[in-house]
């Protein structure tokens, strides 16, 4: 079965621009969970998709997004990139919403640099 | 909003010793749960704790939610120079259709063969 993948692996884009970012879960897998992974702040929740409907929001700005395609897979966007936006995006997978969320599978992640 | 304080933020060992960090919060939650990370990799789960005062073992690992679900445990015993990485601490309350996981900002471990 596969994992949790997630692409591109690796982006560099300059302040201003706008990045998507995909992740395809593991098969059979509804919920989509986006977080972010700095050093200094560590994992923080970004939202969560669950039937293509958004179930769940970090406190993130209106610059970052996402949406969920009928067959489960999400993708996350950031306009209008700032130098703190690098980071490690991560996701993560799970059959369901809500109470099993920690039956979460993590992707690798992107990780995004903003010069 | 809620936030977890992992301790130790990294730790040097020799290879053999027995390994302890812990998270503490200011609220309480309804699961613990503690990842591991490599290098390049995403979080993968250890061990899920789903009440308070339980212990469960996986392997060379064990780990206990604490009595007032605020806290919880992890213990590494025997290690390895594969337990090399970081491990997080990650707290879930449910209330309502909010049940975001909370996350530590990580133990980085280092085994010295």
């Amino acid at each position: 079965k596969a994992g949790v993948t997630q692409t591109p692996r690796y982006l560099i884009k300059t302040r201003g621009q706008q990045v998507t970012l995909s992740c395809s879960p593991i098969s059979g897998h509804r919920s989509v969970s986006w977080y972010q992974q700095t050093p200094g702040q560590g994992l923080q929740f970004l939202f969560e998709y669950f039937s293509e409907t958004q179930r769940n929001k970090g406190n993130f700005p209106g610059r970052f997004s996402g949406r969920q395609f009928s067959n489960s897979r999400s993708e996350m966007n950031v306009s209008t990139l700032e130098l703190g936006d690098s980071a490690l995006y991560l996701c993560a997978s799970s059959l369901a919403s809500g109470a099993f969320a920690n039956e979460q599978f993590f992707g690798p992640g992107t990780r995004l640099t903003v010069l | 909003g809620q936030q977890l304080n992992q301790s130790p933020q990294s730790m040097f060992i020799q290879e053999g010793e027995d390994v302890s960090m812990n998270c503490t919060s200011s609220s309480i939650f309804n699961t613990w749960l503690w990842y591991k990370q490599d290098p390049g990799e995403g979080p993968v789960l250890l061990i899920a704790l789903y009440k308070a005062g339980e212990l469960t073992s996986n392997g060379r690992l064990t780990a206990q939610f604490g009595i007032t679900r605020k806290d919880s445990f992890l213990n590494i015993s025997a290690s390895i120079p594969s337990d090399v990485g970081i491990y997080f601490c990650a707290g879930q309350f449910l209330s309502g259709s909010n049940y975001k996981l909370t996350f530590g900002k990580g133990t980085l471990l280092t085994v010295n063969p």
